[in-house]
């Protein structure tokens, strides 16, 4: 079964604080994706990437930044905190191919931001 | 752009009955697919059944079924004998394949009670 592993459960910050939440995949999946997830809002999404040093913005990227320097990793990367970025934040992995394949979710980081 | 529309957002069923969860969406793609994601209250979502638009015959697994009318752009999940544990939020999703462009465009989630 495919593994994709974020590395906080829960995370409480400060507003202005740079906050890295982590994600690693066990699959080697060439995509990665970052969503954010809102009552009300479903998911959006904040980047993805095709392989490594690549990256895509998604639907909502402003106030966010990635990192992908190994295939299995992708980081999210908050510069400045704010308190609208408080959320549930969710990593994918997929295969990538001819054929779509389904997304491999992580567990979810519930960041607070105050 | 694509968009996913759940006009459910809570629904309830008895243990043992039959429910049926709705989703329509608006593409002007001929191929493409479709899924519904699981989102138990542990987190973690999960793939409960996928769809190709090309394919007519409706998607089955165990006791979810889809209703795939793909002229009127409706994708509703059927789950028959509705058990405690299908207690989760639902989410509808279109990806349009292509080079480097897998993603998903979900629905805003419907919440379902399964009531013992």
């Amino acid at each position: 079964d495919v593994k994709v592993t974020q590395s906080s459960r829960y995370l409480v910050k400060r507003t202005g604080e740079k906050v890295f939440l982590e994600c690693v995949q066990d699959m080697d999946h060439e995509n990665m994706f970052w969503y954010r997830q809102d009552p009300g809002l479903g998911l959006r999404l904040i980047y993805f990437s095709y392989d490594v040093k690549m990256k895509e913005k998604g639907d909502i990227p402003e106030g966010y930044s990635v990192s992908r320097e190994k295939k299995e990793r992708f980081s999210l990367i908050l510069e400045s905190a704010s308190t609208n970025q408080t959320s549930m934040y969710l990593c994918a992995s997929s295969l990538s191919g001819t054929d779509a394949s389904p997304l491999h979710f992580g567990n979810g980081t519930r960041l607070t931001v105050t | 752009a694509q968009t996913v529309t759940q006009s459910q957002p809570e629904m309830s069923v008895q243990e043992a009955e039959t429910v049926t969860l709705s989703c329509t969406y608006d593409t002007s793609e001929s191929n493409y697919y479709l899924f519904w994601y699981k989102q138990p209250p542990s987190r973690q979502m999960i793939l409960v059944i996928r769809q190709e638009a090309y394919k007519q015959q409706n998607a089955t697994e165990n006791r979810f079924s889809v209703n795939f009318q793909k002229a009127a752009k409706s994708f509703s999940l059927k789950i028959s004998d509705s058990q405690l544990g299908d207690t989760a939020m639902y989410f509808c999703a279109f990806m349009k394949p292509g080079a480097g462009s897998y993603q998903l465009t979900f629905g805003k989630g419907t919440k379902l009670s399964v009531i013992p």
